[in-house]
Parts: structure tokens; sequence; C-alpha cells
């Protein structure tokens, strides 16, 4: 079955606490994307990867990072840096680039809660 | 970077009503893009639009690109009660993701 796997489906951080959210596809498409959801927000970039070893910096980055050594995993780690993590994230994928028109496929979401 | 703005930002409509949700952007966009998010779900694509005055439809549902290329519209004639979620645009960003709008939740009652 093809598709994006996200995981874990709730995660709960402490405080100063690291943690890494996964993002699997076997779909063999070359971009991915994290985004994140708040209530009444709709979806903010945090990092997207056009090619393996390669990423670039959405518009909310900051506490955040990510890696891309394999073409069919993104996983990203919320840092200690990020104030407010609690939200919904969001990973994706797309043949190409989504700003070329390609559509997003989305995973099923990993919920972030702090304790 | 590239920001689109929707409204509304709720709709609340009774079974068998219309409903549109417009997306605007300040900057001309080379396309754009509609998805849909069920309470509780991810995002699905719906469509994409890129020529200018496009207009495109699904069923109940119509999509409309402006001459411009700097808005776009979706109506749903006659909602029923399996259109309840959340509308987005998104369109291309400085790089080569896609900036979302804030969305358009819709409820419909029957």
């Amino acid at each position: 079955d093809g598709g994006i796997t996200q995981s874990p489906k709730y995660l709960f951080r402490k405080e100063g606490q690291n943690v890494t959210l996964s993002c699997e596809q076997n779909l063999n498409h070359d971009a991915m994307y994290w985004y994140r959801q708040d209530p009444g927000q709709g979806l903010r970039l945090i990092y997207y990867s056009q090619i393996v070893n390669d990423f670039q910096k959405g518009d909310i980055a900051e506490g955040y990072s990510v890696s891309r050594e394999k073409k069919e995993s993104f996983p990203l780690t919320v840092t200690s840096a990020q104030k407010n993590p609690t939200a919904f994230y969001l990973c994706a994928s797309s043949i190409g680039p989504g700003s070329a028109g390609e559509k997003l496929f989305f995973g099923s979401g990993t919920q972030l809660s702090v304790l | 970077g590239q920001q689109v703005m929707q409204i509304p930002q709720y709709q609340h409509v009774q079974e068998g009503e219309d409903f549109t949700t417009y997306c605007n952007s300040s900057t001309t966009l080379s396309n754009i893009q509609w998805y849909k998010q069920r309470p509780g779900g991810h995002p699905v694509f719906l469509i994409q639009l890129v020529k200018s005055g496009e207009v495109k439809k699904q069923k109940r549902l119509t999509f409309q690109f402006g001459e411009a290329k700097k808005n776009s519209s979706l109506h749903i004639t006659a909602t029923q009660t399996t259109d309840v979620g959340t509308y987005f645009c998104a369109g291309p960003n400085s790089g080569y993701a896609l900036n979302f709008g804030k969305g358009t939740s819709l409820l419909v009652t029957p």
C-alpha cells in the first residue's frame, strides 16, 4: 500500500526535551515537507526538501531541525528551543516541487503536546 | 514569502444551501491548488488551476482562477453533510514549496 506514514500518532514532550517525529514515504517522491497546524492558523511551512541531503527552511523553522539522509525518510526534531511546540504536525511529499504545481500527499499527522 | 489570504474563516450553512470560499494573493500566482481536510483527518488534494480565468468543475464543486491570477474561489452547490471540513487554497512560495491559506471551515447542518 503506497503512502506516507507518520509516527507516532500522539507524542508528549517534557520541558527541555528534544523529540523526533517520523515520516516515511514509499511513493518514490523526491520532495518532502513538514507543516505545522494550529487551530485557526492553517498550515505553516517548517522545512522542505527537494532531494536527498538538501533541505530548506520554511517560514517557522526556528526550534526545529530535519535531516534527509534517505529519499523515503524526512524526520523532524522538535528541540527544546521551540517554546510552544504543542500542535498538529503534518508531513507531505510530492513527485516534484509543489510550487511548480505538483500535488502534495499528506500523512495522517502527529499531535504533539507538552507535559 | 508569498502569502495567500482566505475568507471567510468559518461558514455554517443548512444542507442544500450554497457555499463559497475566496482566496486572494497580493502577487500573481503561477498556479493555485485546493485541498480539503475532514475533521480529524489530513488535507487531501482537490484540484489545481493554472490558466488565467480557468474554471473547473467536480460534480457540485466549481473552482475558478481569476483573470489576473491573483484570486481564486471554490463554490459548492447544494451542500451536503459530506462536504463538512476545512477547505484550503495553496500557492507557490518563493522556493519550491506551497504556502497555505488559513482555510475556511464549513459546517453543514441537516
